[in-house]
């Protein structure tokens, strides 16, 4: 079965612009958490959604915020952008529960210039 | 908050040695998984622990979950060059959100 698929895998924004990022789950999967990686900070939690309900989120700022649509594909958008924002965003998909683990997207590599 | 400290940060060892990273919280765990990142990849979700004491193996690799679900272990026995890369540990709180280490990155030396 197809796994998680993350789009755009690469994007290069400058500073006060936004982005949307975008994540398909795996098939049958409603929890649908995201991470940012930057090198520093290893993962860092941002939000987790389940059935288009926040569950969890993450020490990050107000610009930083989330949705999940009714077929679970979830999209997350940073608004006025930092260089600070420049990471790897890993969106993870899991049966619920954390059950059998994580299965993560190949990420979208954000650069804020 | 809820954390968890994963260490070495940074593992080189001789081809055929063995390889070890540890993993604490300061609170108790519901439940700790293990992921491996290839150099350029994604986290690819290795196992999952959950109960006190628990020991699982995979072919070379041995992970342990301490008796207090507080701290854990990942032993690689004759490591070989495929095993390159950056392990996590993630420790969950029993809220369905995960934790990550900070990782253990592991060179080979051929």
């Amino acid at each position: 079965k197809a796994g998680v698929t993350q789009t755009p895998r690469y994007l290069i924004k400058t500073r006060g612009q936004q982005v949307t990022l975008s994540c398909s789950p795996i098939s049958g999967h409603r929890s649908v958490s995201w991470y940012q990686q930057t090198p520093g900070q290893g993962l860092q939690f941002l939000f987790e959604y389940f059935s288009e309900t926040q569950r969890n989120k993450g020490n990050f700022p107000g610009r930083f915020s989330g949705r999940q649509f009714s077929n679970s594909r979830s999209e997350m958008n940073v608004s006025t952008l930092e260089l600070g924002d420049s990471a790897l965003y890993l969106c993870a998909s899991s049966g619920g529960q954390g059950k059998l683990g994580y299965t993560f997207g190949s990420g979208t590599r954000l650069t804020v210039v | 908050g809820q954390q968890v400290m994963q260490i070495p940060q940074y593992q080189h060892v001789q081809e055929g040695e063995d390889f070890t990273t540890y993993c604490n919280s300061s609170t108790t765990l519901s439940n700790i998984q293990w992921y491996k990142q290839r150099p350029g990849g994604h986290p690819v979700f290795l196992i999952q622990l959950v109960k006190s004491g628990e020991v699982k193996k995979q072919k070379r690799l041995t992970f342990q979950f301490g008796e207090a679900k507080k701290n854990s272990s990942l032993h690689i026995t004759a490591t070989q060059t495929t095993d390159v890369g950056t392990y996590f540990c993630a420790g969950g709180f029993g809220n369905e959100k995960l934790t990550f280490g900070t990782g253990t990155r592991l060179t080979i030396i051929p």
